[in-house]
């Protein structure tokens, strides 16, 4: 099992549209979740971090933890075009505490048809 | 959020020819900060954990004799790129963790290196 999962997509959207990825993990004991949005030869950008269970709201992202159920996601309101891009969940392990490196999912790649 | 800048943004060099890569974080000090490189449409590859005034730990596979690394201050971190060949040319990205919960990491623009 893979420690951090996510739909590679693509996944298509319609502007104007709710865009909602989905991220699982693997660890129960992990504390620090993010979202990075990472465009085409860019370097990722952090767009929210969560670390309480429920909703957090930022603009139009809305990020939602559940540990019990090992879910997190990332809900995009009324996408835009300049949101097509690479989204990367990223977690912090437990086995990590200390140093706190990132474990990244493999990334969904999301466009917003105009 | 906070801001890191990499210089320089792209360098060519020459096989055989050493390149310096700068990681600076600009508005918060750092003590960790790591070094990431991305071949094109692969995911990023973490290759060390850089900590200020100690050694880097290596992720496994990747030389350390051959890719330097030095945290000489709470706001700089280098990764020297030594006795470049082709198969290193790659776009090599910097991030500084923030010290405190939720460490929260922001990520440099990268350097693009290619080796001719």
């Amino acid at each position: 099992q893979k420690e951090v999962e996510q739909n590679s997509g693509p996944l298509s959207v319609p502007e104007g549209a709710i865009a909602s990825l989905n991220c699982t993990y693997s660890d129960r004991g992990s504390q620090s979740f993010f979202w990075y949005r990472q465009y085409s030869g860019k370097s990722p950008e952090l767009i929210m971090s969560i670390y309480s269970n429920g909703d957090k709201e930022d603009g139009r992202f809305t990020a939602q933890l559940n540990k019990a159920s090992q879910y997190v996601s990332l809900l995009i309101r009324d996408s835009q075009p300049s949101d097509s891009a690479t989204y990367l969940c990223a977690v912090i392990f437990p086995h990590n505490f200390g140093n706190e490196k990132l474990t990244f999912g493999t990334g969904t790649r999301l466009t917003i048809i105009p | 959020g906070a801001v890191v800048s990499q210089h320089p943004s792209w360098v060519i060099c020459k096989s055989g020819t050493s390149v310096k890569i700068e990681c600076r974080s600009l508005d918060f000090q750092a003590t960790t900060m790591f070094w990431y490189r991305q071949f094109p449409k692969q995911s990023l590859m973490l290759m060390a954990t850089s900590n200020e005034g100690s050694k880097a730990t290596y992720e496994q596979g990747v030389e350390k004799d051959k890719f330097l690394i030095n945290h000489a201050s709470l706001t700089l971190s280098t990764l020297t790129v030594t006795s470049a060949h082709p198969e290193d040319s790659s776009f090599y990205i910097c991030s500084a963790r923030m010290t405190s919960p939720p460490y929260e990491q922001y990520f440099g623009p990268g350097t693009r290196l290619t080796v001719t």
